[in-house]
């Protein structure tokens, strides 16, 4: 079975820190995608940063980049100089296409907060 | 541009009742996408239309069905509604049919059911 888990239900951390949050996922397939999506208050999934599973360099996006250990199933996010409005819920996604068909998996989600 | 627009946002339904969401995709886009998120849950996947076809089914009973018109806008049906189907229902749009992994999805904000 297809799995991710998102390990810390939430976090809090002071403006400008950085923080990580974690991801592992569990699949015996080669080629896939990862995916972090931010959710805010106002309910809207924003996709943040999207890695391919064959690219051995870390996607980055601004002050977003992500550390995958493929052998290790792990795709954790790294926000750098945190801003207030990264206030959210965060949730890891996996992707594969597989029979004709394609299967997207979700994390639980980690409640992120940034405090001033 | 405008974005991905769900209606209605809020929703009280009582059990055993039937209700529809409408969902608007982006213009251009051909394919929608619709999830259940629960607390706790992440977002479970319900099913994808891609050019009136519906094209992937996740593993949801079919009192859950949906639809897609020619102009690519979409509505999503529960009959027999439950307690346990309270939930935010999303719906994504993209270019492409979810078949290409690398595709992006945009989210709607959403619709807030809730059954009692």
């Amino acid at each position: 079975a297809q799995t991710v888990t998102q390990s810390q239900p939430e976090m809090s951390v002071q403006e400008a820190e950085t923080v990580t949050l974690s991801c592992t996922y569990d699949t015996s397939e080669s080629n896939y995608y990862l995916f972090w999506y931010k959710q805010p208050p106002s309910r809207q999934m924003i996709l943040v940063i999207r890695q391919e599973a064959y690219k051995q360099q870390n996607a980055t996006e601004n002050r977003f980049s992500v550390n995958f250990q493929k052998a290790a199933k792990s795709f954790s996010l790294k926000i750098s100089d945190s801003q207030l409005g990264d206030t959210a819920m965060y949730f890891c996604a996996f992707m594969r296409w597989m029979d004709s068909n394609y299967q997207l998996i979700w994390g639980a989600g980690t409640k992120l907060i940034i405090k001033p | 541009k405008a974005g991905v627009t769900q209606t209605p946002r809020y929703l009280i339904k009582t059990r055993g009742q039937q209700v529809t969401l409408s969902c608007s995709p982006i213009s251009g886009h051909r394919s929608v996408s619709w999830y259940q998120q629960t607390p706790g849950q992440g977002l479970q996947f319900l099913f994808e239309y891609f050019s009136e076809t519906q094209r992937n089914k996740g593993n949801f009973p079919g009192r859950f069905s949906g639809r897609q018109f020619s102009n690519s806008r979409s509505e999503m049906n529960v009959s027999t509604l439950e307690l346990g189907d309270s939930a935010l229902y999303l719906c994504a749009s993209s270019q492409e049919s979810g078949r290409a992994l690398n595709t992006e999805a945009f989210f709607g904000q959403g619709t807030r059911l809730t059954v009692v």
